[in-house]
């Protein structure tokens, strides 16, 4: 069983589109980390939030943690072809052990 | 500054022979250690983590072992490799700085294994 659900699992836009992206479960994190992974590489974090309700924004990219802390979406603004990468989020369960989604594979079209 | 180092970055062995693949981190002390196998559509999963030298938890059962002989080296090996053990395997790294559940992972560039 999947801990975190990331939708869609793929995503192809155009350049200069918006995109949103969702990281769903059932569970209570104490926090999440969003990572970006590009093809024969490994993922490198992009943020961590903490607390329920919380944005934090990285250029065109806005990340928010659910209220409850079970959920996040991760919205891209104005796509550049940069952006194509998979997006994956985990979840802090407590000793140090992160759980992560399958990830959002996006891919942006010049 | 911290680097983490993982090598081979690709391997093609055949079914039934052994497997050792190595990480080092530099630039820090102390890090946990983790390894990952990231297979295609299944996310990552966590196969092993280290907080210290010659402590290694296991998350699931499976064909591979992993040892931590030195602060900063973690190697994962197999006697006899499976099909089934092909895949993206990542190392990665974190400390306890500030609030523990909170530490980023630092991943290698990984290492992409066939088993054919």
């Amino acid at each position: 069983t999947q801990l975190l659900e990331q939708s869609p699992q793929f995503l192809s836009i155009q350049e200069g589109e918006n995109l949103t992206v969702y990281c769903n479960s059932s569970s209570v994190f104490s926090s999440l980390q969003w990572y970006r992974q590009e093809p024969g590489e490994g993922p490198v974090l992009l943020v961590t939030v903490v607390t329920g309700g919380e944005v934090k924004k990285l250029k065109r990219l806005t990340f928010q943690f659910g209220d409850a802390r079970k959920d996040s979406s991760l919205h891209i603004t104005a796509a550049q072809p940069g952006d194509t990468g998979l997006y994956l989020c985990a979840g802090a369960r407590g000793n140090n052990r992160l759980a992560f989604g399958k990830g959002n594979q996006v891919v942006v079209i010049p | 500054s911290q680097t983490i180092h993982q090598w081979p970055a690709t391997l093609v062995q055949p079914v039934g022979s052994p497997l050792s693949l190595e990480c080092t981190v530099e630039g820090t002390s102390n890090p946990n250690l983790y390894w990952y196998r990231q297979a295609a559509g299944r996310g990552l999963q966590l196969l092993f983590y280290s907080v210290g030298i010659g402590q290694i938890s296991s998350e699931v059962p499976q064909n591979l072992s992993a040892s931590r002989p030195q602060d900063r080296q973690f190697i994962l090996s197999s006697k006899k490799l499976l099909l089934s053990d092909s895949g993206f395997y990542l190392c990665a790294w974190n400390d306890l700085t500030g609030t523990a559940y909170n530490s980023p992972l630092h991943f290698g560039n990984g290492t992409r294994l066939t088993v054919t």
